[in-house]
């Protein structure tokens, strides 16, 4: 079936340890984003690629780093300049652009401090 | 409005019930309007990409509505089941800024009581 992938569902970060979360799709969507959600706000957006070899900071981009080497692919980083990593991350994609096409999403990862 | 605001933010209704949401938007550039249901554990759900002023749509019984001159949509759910209980959640899009990007509400939570 096609869709979203994001692994792991948890996640535990030690102190100044630098972390991977894994984001896969197989819709040929050219678009891919991360956002994060806290609590009490909506989801915000961290990095988002619109094509392969491509990426743009989004509103809270600081302590994050993102790769987009295949279409299918866009692992987020959290890197130990985070400072407050802890919170549920979804990636989501679409075909991109002011295209009138929904965002679809993944099941999330939810990272955390040990 | 600068953001998108959404209301209320929580609604407790009982089965049978008819009820409404409100998702405000800067009506300035505008280009779509997303809504999302997002339930507990699962991934966020498109319902509607409205991108017309005065489009209605319709999902069983969901509906709708937008008006882009003064920048609200409404969200009708007729006759509640305990099935719709769900965070939903608006989107908006405009010309300005990151093309393609959208900018979320922080949700209205509906719980609908058997």
């Amino acid at each position: 079936d096609g869709g979203i992938t994001q692994s792991p569902k948890y996640l535990f970060r030690k102190e100044g340890q630098n972390v991977t979360l894994s984001c896969e799709q197989n819709l040929n969507h050219d678009a891919m984003y991360w956002y994060r959600q806290d609590p009490g706000q909506g989801l915000r957006l961290i990095y988002y690629s619109q094509i392969v070899n491509d990426f743009q900071k989004g509103d809270i981009a600081e302590g994050y780093s993102v790769s987009r080497e295949k279409k299918e692919s866009f692992p987020l980083t959290v890197t130990s300049a985070q400072k407050n990593p802890t919170a549920f991350y979804l990636c989501a994609s679409n075909l991109g652009g002011l295209s009138n096409q929904p965002q679809h999403f993944g099941d999330g990862t939810r990272l955390s401090i040990l | 409005i600068l953001n998108v605001e959404q209301s209320p933010q929580s609604l407790h209704v009982q089965e049978g019930d008819s009820t409404n949401f409100t998702c405000s938007f800067p009506s300035s550039n505008f280009y779509a309007l997303h809504w999302y249901r997002w339930e507990t554990a699962k991934s966020p759900e498109a319902l509607f990409v409205m991108t017309l002023n005065g489009d209605e749509k319709k999902k069983g019984r969901i509906s709708a509505t937008l008006n882009t001159k003064e920048g609200y949509s409404y969200l009708y759910i007729k006759g509640s089941q305990p099935e719709d209980s769900a965070t939903y959640l608006c989107a908006h899009m405009n010309y300005g800024g990151s093309q393609g990007n959208l900018i979320f509400g922080k949700g209205t939570k509906l719980s609908v009581k058997p």
